[in-house]
């Protein structure tokens, strides 16, 4: 049963570049959360993605966008990047009929220059 | 959630004894709460939950105690081992998405 993976593993990119990574939920969930996290803090919800449609969202500007596949993976795009954006940057599933029991990926590691 | 920065609280431990784990979590509405375990460079690892309709939830060598009264949080660990090292962080929740705690870093001593 394969759990939550996230891909690529580490990405560097420059200030004013794009970026985006991908996420495919564990085996079974439908519902897909993006989550921020800078070093030595706890992570910081982005958005959440159901049947292809944003649900809920946190306080992070429009450049973060995301989109959900009918297979359930998603991917996050954060356009117009910033030093501040470099962070960990971690996917979790879950299901629909249980959606706070959220599994977390290995998340990307994003550095910004 | 308030920022700690690089200074996370630490916790040391003798291999062998209890560790104890505390949160204070900040929505007196919040109904389901987790533990994670994040060990460097991973992604959080699901511990264990409980919801609000409980006050204590007991797994495999670690117990979760809540007390809504004064919106607390603990995880117990039992015979603490080296690969326990890592930060323990606490999530609550009310309809998602999760709000995650102050982490603490707990460090097995051998």
């Amino acid at each position: 049963d394969a759990g939550v993976t996230q891909s690529p593993t580490h990405l560097i990119k420059t200030r004013g570049q794009q970026v985006t990574l991908r996420c495919s939920p564990k085996s079974g969930h439908d519902t897909v959360s993006w989550y921020q996290q800078a070093l030595g803090q706890g992570p910081q919800f982005i958005f959440q993605y159901y049947e292809e449609e944003e649900r809920q969202r946190g306080n992070f500007p429009d450049r973060f966008s995301g989109h959900q596949f009918p297979n359930y993976s998603s991917e996050l795009n954060v356009n117009a990047l910033l030093l501040g954006d470099s962070a960990l940057y971690l996917c979790a599933s879950s299901s629909v009929r249980v959606p706070d029991t959220q599994y977390f990926g290995p998340g990307t590691r994003l550095t910004v220059l | 959630g308030e920022s700690v920065g690089l200074h996370l609280p630490t916790l040391s431990v003798q291999e062998g004894d209890n560790s104890i784990i505390n949160c204070a979590y900040s929505n007196s509405a919040s109904d389901y709460f987790i533990w994670y375990k994040q060990e460097s460079g991973k992604g959080p690892q699901f511990i264990i939950d409980i919801r609000s309709n409980m006050d204590k939830r007991q797994g495999q060598r670690v117990t979760v105690l809540l007390n809504k009264t004064v919106k607390h949080l603990s995880l117990q660990i039992a015979a603490t081992q080296p690969g326990d090292s890592a930060v323990y962080f606490c999530a609550e929740s009310l309809d998602t998405p999760l709000v995650f705690g102050k982490g603490t870093r707990l460090s097995v001593i051998a």
